[in-house]
Parts: structure tokens; C-alpha cells; sequence
């Protein structure tokens, strides 16, 4: 079974300074591991992913993550924040030992319980 | 790019009825989900169809039932609706292979509010 945990339910930066989210994970196999951010009364969209190519992983919006095997983080950054980065920010893990079983099916994404990140003027 | 499309957006019914929630895949996408998101919680997964057949489950409860038809489009039918399936419904669609994840992309959502 895999978890994700996101270790603040809010961050507040101001304009222009960098962006910390921070997430661990716990996974029996190597994971597939995402961002997806949720505007207001918006839908999910995907930030970046990581599926065991390169640790440091670039996404959309000037924002990347890395991933750290050894402390079962993948954290989210951004070095300058900006007013419409204001959003609500989910770590998700996919439990990829489903690909490993004869006949196993696909299975729902586990998210974090996501980080309020709020952006001061 | 084409997208999830979802439908309706927004959908209001009351205690004991119920609803029936549409979702188009992005085309040549094989894999549906649908995911319950309450009001200030992340997304709990319900319920996935690969070609067409259920895939897996999560918690989706007895009430709710779904299915994948021939054109890949998914519905999700609840009935003897609660005041707590109030929420936020999404759907996602994904390729599927045996040896790797691809990543799900979401549609914007169905808002259901049972009053």
C-alpha cells in the first residue's frame, strides 16, 4: 500500500520569493510520483510527474521537484512566486506494483491531503 | 488539446433521488476513473473501466454503480442520494500499458449538491 503526506495544510510566500511544498511518500514499490494543482472551483491539473528517469523533474510553470529516494521526499519548488500561483497543491503517488501482478488492474491515485498555498502582494 | 469533458457541471437534487454523471475521455484514452473530492478534502478514488470493463474499486459506495460504453464515455449513476454525496465529482482518463504509469489527466468536475 502507498501513502503520501504533505507536511503543511498551508504555506504563504510573498510575490517574488521562492516556493517550498513539501511531500513524503511511503510506497512497497518504486513510485510513480505527481504534482497536481486545483484553482478555485477548478478541475485537477497535472504540475509535473516523476516515473523513475531523471530525479530532478520540470514542469509546467516554472515549478520542479525532486525526487529523494533516500528520504522518500518529492518536494515541490518554484524560486519566485507569483499572485496566480495561489492554489490548492496535491502530492500523488500511483502504486505501480499493480503493473507487476498477472491481470492486475489499474488503480485510483492516492493524493496527499493537499498544501493552501497563499501567495502575499 | 482536447480534454476530459464532463457533464453537467453543476447539479442539484434532492434527498432519496438520483443523479446520473457523464464523462468523455480524452480520445484514444483507454482508462476511465472517477474520484469523489468532499468539501475541503482531497479526491478519494470510486472506481476505474479499462475497454470497457470495471477495472477496479475503491471506495465507491453500494448505492453508486458506473459503467465505460462502446464510445469509451463513462457514466456514474447514484441513487438514494445522501446529503453527504455532496461533493465534488471528477473524472480522469489515462492510456494504460502492463509496464508503466501514465499519468491521469482530469476533467473540471461535476459540483453535486443534494439537498
Amino acid at each position: 500500500a502507498q501513502s503520501v503526506t504533505q507536511l503543511d495544510s498551508h504555506v504563504s510566500v510573498s510575490e517574488g520569493t521562492p516556493v517550498l511544498l513539501r511531500c513524503n511518500y511511503s510506497s512497497s514499490y518504486s513510485p510513480s510520483l505527481f504534482w497536481y494543482v486545483q484553482h478555485p472551483n477548478k478541475g485537477l491539473q497535472l504540475l509535473l510527474k516523476y516515473t523513475s528517469a531523471a530525479t530532478l523533474v520540470k514542469g509546467i510553470n516554472g515549478f520542479e521537484a525532486e525526487f529523494k529516494k533516500s528520504e522518500t521526499s518529492f518536494h515541490l519548488t518554484k524560486p519566485s512566486a507569483h499572485m496566480s500561483d495561489a492554489a490548492e497543491y496535491f502530492c500523488v503517488v500511483s502504486d505501480d506494483s499493480k503493473l507487476r501482478s498477472p491481470g492486475g488492474g489499474a488503480d485510483g491515485l492516492t493524493f496527499g491531503k493537499g498544501t493552501h498555498l497563499i501567495i502575499q502582494p | 488539446a482536447a480534454g476530459v469533458i464532463q457533464s453537467p457541471r453543476h447539479l442539484i437534487k434532492e434527498k432519496r433521488e438520483t443523479a446520473t454523471l457523464k464523462c468523455y475521455p480524452i480520445p484514444r484514452h483507454d482508462t476511465v476513473y472517477w474520484y469523489q473530492q468532499g468539501p475541503g478534502q482531497d479526491p478519494q478514488f470510486l472506481i476505474s473501466f479499462y475497454e470497457k470493463m470495471q477495472s477496479d474499486k475503491g471506495s465507491i459506495p453500494d448505492r453508486f454503480s458506473a459503467q465505460q460504453f462502446s464510445d469509451y464515455h463513462s457514466e456514474l449513476n447514484m441513487s438514494s442520494l445522501e446529503l453527504g454525496d455532496s461533493a465534488l465529482y471528477f473524472c480522469a482518463s489515462s492510456l494504460r500499458s502492463w509496464d508503466r504509469t501514465y499519468e491521469q489527466y482530469f476533467g473540471p468536475g461535476t459540483r453535486l449538491t443534494v439537498t
